[in-house]
């Protein structure tokens, strides 16, 4: 079965400090997808990154980056230098089938404190 | 339009009343999906479309739970008899396809509220 874990629930930092949020899943198929989201209070889920199964190349985008190890099936996500407007909820998913139907795991509540 | 849109964008209900909650995906995308997400929990998969057609109906959780979707565009999902625990958000998503790892994109959601 597929699922995603997101240990944190709720995570709060000073602006600038830097931020990790972990993510485990669980999925016996070979080729998957990972993705991560944001929802900010507006409510609407933001696309940050999708990363396929063969690539486990670390990719940065400004102020994000993110950790991809199939060793130990997780997918973490960091945020360096906090800005208050990183306050948001965090989700992480995996593409489940073929269909593009996303599990979602219980997202990470990031608090920027100014 | 350019995104994903949802109306109504709130909805407050009364018990055993029904809803409709309408998507309009972004043009073009032949994949249409519907998320439920109760407060403070994750995204719950209800159903997704190919094309006009919905393969898998197994998400939707009560035969309550209806959509539907026309002309490969517009989507409307219907709870009939609504009930308090029905009260969630609900995401409708598009991508131009539904073969995995195509990007996923969401609406603002439907916020229903059943009193």
């Amino acid at each position: 079965a597929q699922k995603v874990t997101q240990a944190q629930t709720e995570i709060s930092v000073v602006e600038k400090e830097d931020v990790t949020l972990d993510c485990v899943y669980e999925t016996r198929d070979t080729t998957y997808y990972l993705f991560w989201y944001k929802q900010p209070p507006s409510g609407e889920l933001v696309f940050l990154i999708r990363r396929n199964s063969f690539d486990e190349q670390n990719e940065i985008s400004g102020r994000y980056s993110w950790n991809f190890q199939k060793s130990t099936s997780s997918f973490n996500f960091t945020i360096t230098a906090s800005q208050v407007v990183d306050s948001a909820v965090y989700f992480c998913a995996l593409s489940r089938d073929g269909n593009n139907r996303l599990a979602f795991g219980k997202g990470n509540q990031v608090v920027v404190i100014p | 339009g350019a995104g994903v849109s949802q109306s109504p964008s709130n909805k407050v209900t009364e018990k055993g009343k029904d809803v409709e909650l309408r998507c309009d995906p972004i043009s073009g995308h032949t994949a249409l999906y519907w998320y439920r997400q109760r407060l403070g929990q994750g995204l719950e998969f209800l159903i997704y479309f190919q094309g006009n057609s919905a393969p898998d109906k197994s998400g939707l959780p009560s035969d309550r739970f209806s959509a539907e979707r026309t002309g490969e565009s517009v989507s409307t999902l219907t709870i009939q008899r609504t009930q308090q625990e029905d009260s969630a958000v609900y995401l409708c998503a598009s991508s131009a396809y539904t073969g995995s790892g195509n990007t996923i994109y969401f609406g603002e959601g439907s916020w229903l509220t059943v009193v």
